[in-house]
């Protein structure tokens, strides 16, 4: 079985700042892993993805995220944080790539002018 | 088209009444995934299609909801007898499959579903 834990519900920094939004996994077998970002009312959005190239996946808007096998985290970075980034942000794991994918709870971020 | 399409953009239907929410994948996309979001955070997984064969549907409720992609139309969740609980914004998600290069899951805009 595959599962997803998020660590924080709402995260808040100052624009500028570095954001860190954790999540942590768990699979029996190698896994795909995503970051999503939903703004208000709208649908998922992908960052970036892990497939099992290299551990540190660059995305889009400036974020990052590093697989780390004998951690089982897949944690993402912005080194400067914009207010545009207020955003409610989803990690989520797959088994395949056809599979369906398992979200975690999802972390609020939001920007302090 | 290039990008997933729901109708309605919301549904609102009276406790008991009967609710169908329908999606259009990307063109070329073989893989259709039905996720309910509750509570502004919470996705659950519904069902999953390859072309018009279920793919997965370890997550549809077994009573109430069915689901179908059929040639040539757009793909369809039902919902039967809706309950307060079934509230919520469902999402169509389609893939290419077949490989991690093709497994990114497009997310529509999603139906917001309001049961009275």
């Amino acid at each position: 079985a595959q599962s997803v834990t998020q660590l924080g519900s709402h995260v808040s920094v100052s624009e500028g700042a570095l954001v860190l939004l954790r999540c942590n996994y768990s699979s029996s077998v190698p896994p795909y892993l995503f970051w999503y970002v939903q703004y208000p009312n709208q649908g998922l959005q992908l960052l970036l993805k892990y497939t099992s190239a290299a551990t540190l996946v660059k995305g889009i808007n400036g974020f990052e995220a590093e697989f780390k096998k004998s951690e089982t985290s897949f944690h993402l970075t912005k080194p400067s944080a914009h207010m545009s980034d207020a955003a409610e942000y989803f990690c989520a794991v797959g088994q395949s790539s056809a599979s369906k994918i398992i979200f975690g709870s999802g972390t609020r971020l939001s920007i302090r002018p | 088209g290039e990008e997933v399409a729901q109708t309605p953009k919301h549904l609102v239907r009276g406790e008991g009444q009967k609710a169908k929410l329908y999606c259009a994948p990307i063109k070329g996309h073989s893989y259709v995934f039905w996720y309910q979001q509750v509570l502004k955070n919470e996705f659950k997984f519904l069902i999953s299609f390859q072309n018009e064969n279920v793919f997965d549907e370890t997550g549809m409720p077994k009573e109430r909801f069915s689901a179908k992609c059929l040639p040539n139309s757009p793909c369809s969740l039902e919902i039967q007898a809706t309950k307060l609980e079934d509230s919520a914004v469902y999402f169509c998600a389609s893939s290419q499959g077949s490989g991690p290069l093709q497994n990114e899951q497009f997310f529509g805009p999603g139906t917001r579903l309001t049961v009275l």
